[in-house]
């Protein structure tokens, strides 16, 4: 059964790079979507974006000019950046698998434990 | 992007009762439809993909349909580990959207 779990700095000022990072344990990386979503009051569930084993990546337009996703498929890790962070990227930031159903859809079959990020000067 | 409005925002409910909680789309997403429950200080967990699949592990007294007003998780003989947050998600196409939630009380 696989296992998500996401480590990352809670506590940034505006301007800086948020960076989280997420293992996978216990089934295979490839054939999957490995996605961030993240979490707060104000927008609900948003979808940042997604890589998959090669690095190829998918981003939500309105995040992409300041994210940046990697992946280490031998360590079995990826991981997120976001960059000139403001209070409005204040949320719980997930790690999560993305499986594939009728060919192109996806359905997030397990989630990292979360990620509290603050933005605060 | 793709709209998910679900309705209601909130209801009451008691245990035993069976609930419906609608999803509908701002264009046609065919039948790329998920639903999750969110209980407070956890992850998201998906009960339904594909509008109708129950996930594995997932009791089936959780159901989901479409019609032509939109998509409906229906939760039969509600449990008390049922008062939660419940979503929809569609994946037709980029960006993947959630709707707002559909927080279900006692």
């Amino acid at each position: 059964q696989v296992q998500l779990k996401q480590w990352g700095a809670g506590l940034l000022k505006p301007s800086e790079t948020l960076s989280l990072t997420c293992g996978v344990y216990g089934e295979t990386f490839r054939g999957y979507f490995w996605t961030w979503i993240r979490q707060s009051p104000g927008k609900g569930l948003e979808w940042i974006g997604e890589i998959d084993q090669t690095g190829s990546t998918n981003y939500n337009p309105a995040l992409r000019s300041r994210i940046t996703m990697s992946v280490d498929s031998i360590r079995r890790q990826f991981s997120l950046k976001v960059n000139s962070v403001t209070a409005a990227d204040t949320a719980v930031y997930y790690c999560a698998r993305g499986a594939i159903f009728y060919g192109d859809g996806r359905h997030f079959d397990s989630w990292g434990q979360g990620t509290l990020v603050g933005v605060s000067s | 992007d793709i709209q998910m409005t679900q309705s209601p925002s909130s209801l009451s409910a008691s245990v035993g009762d069976r609930i419906t909680i609608s999803c509908r789309s701002s264009q046609n997403i065919k039948k790329y439809l998920n639903w999750y429950q969110q209980k407070p200080g956890e992850a998201p967990k998906l009960l339904i993909y594909a509008a109708f699949t129950l996930q594995s592990g997932v009791p089936s007294r959780f159901s989901g349909s479409v019609s032509e007003t939109g998509f409906t998780l229906i939760i039969t003989n509600l449990q008390p580990e049922d008062f939660a947050t419940y979503y929809c998600q569609h994946s037709y196409g980029s960006p993947v959207t959630f709707g707002q939630g559909t927080k279900v009380e006692i």
